[in-house]
């Protein structure tokens, strides 16, 4: 079944230091990727997204994160943690046929930052 | 350009009785989505509506809850009669459908937080 899961639910790390959230994705055509984020008490706003063009694709904020065919993955990170980033996080897959438009959305990792 | 827009924010209720969530998508947002989402979970899909038709209700509760989208433009998702496991976050999203391509970003409102006691 076509599903996206997403390790740790509980990311905690220092101001400055790397930041990796991961995510990985079941199914055997590469999905659109998405990442999004969500602040206490707000909807969710778009990071970044994969369309199958670069794999590498930057987003928002400082954000990046690299498609991986082989691992089925699509890691986010962020080379240097800043306070502001502390968030929920969330990983989300559209894949085609089926339900265009469709999202499916990971049970999301918080980020914690410390000073 | 003004955001997805929804109202209340919070709602308080006992168990059993009925609720409604108004939604207010993007100008010009074709598509709009009713989402469902627990505390420590990601959002799930209720419906999704193209302009005025529900084209994806699979996931949507039938029995108490019900959805309408009026003129293609504002939605109204009701709960009738509310259950305590009801109590979750209930997201709107819009987008402008453009076929199966990249452009159909969801964009997000805040959410209305809904405590059944």
């Amino acid at each position: 079944a076509q599903s996206v899961t997403q390790l740790g639910s509980h990311v905690s790390v220092s101001e400055g230091a790397l930041v990796l959230l991961r995510c990985n994705y079941s199914s055997s055509v590469p999905p659109y990727l998405f990442w999004y984020v969500q602040y206490p008490n707000q909807g969710l706003q778009l990071l970044l997204k994969y369309t199958s063009a670069a794999t590498l694709v930057k987003g928002i904020n400082g954000f990046e994160a690299e498609f991986k065919k082989s691992e089925t993955s699509f890691h986010l990170t962020k080379p240097s943690a800043h306070m502001s980033d502390a968030a929920e996080y969330f990983c989300a897959v559209r894949f085609y046929g089926g339900s265009q438009g469709n999202l499916i959305f990971g049970k999301g990792t918080k980020l914690s930052v410390k000073p | 350009e003004a955001g997805v827009v929804q109202s209340p924010r919070y709602k308080i209720i006992e168990k059993k009785q009925p609720v409604a969530f108004w939604c207010n998508p993007i100008s010009g947002h074709n598509t709009l989505y009713w989402y469902l989402q627990n505390l420590g979970q990601g959002p799930e899909l209720l419906i999704r509506y193209e302009n005025e038709e529900a084209v994806d209700d699979s996931q949507l509760p039938k029995d108490r809850f019900s959805a309408e989208r009026l003129k293609g433009v504002d939605s109204t998702l009701k709960i009738q009669p509310a259950e305590l496991g009801d109590s979750a976050v209930y997201l709107c999203a819009s987008s402008r459908w453009r076929g199966d391509s990249e452009y159909n970003e969801q964009f997000f409102g805040p959410g209305t937080r809904l405590t059944v006691l």
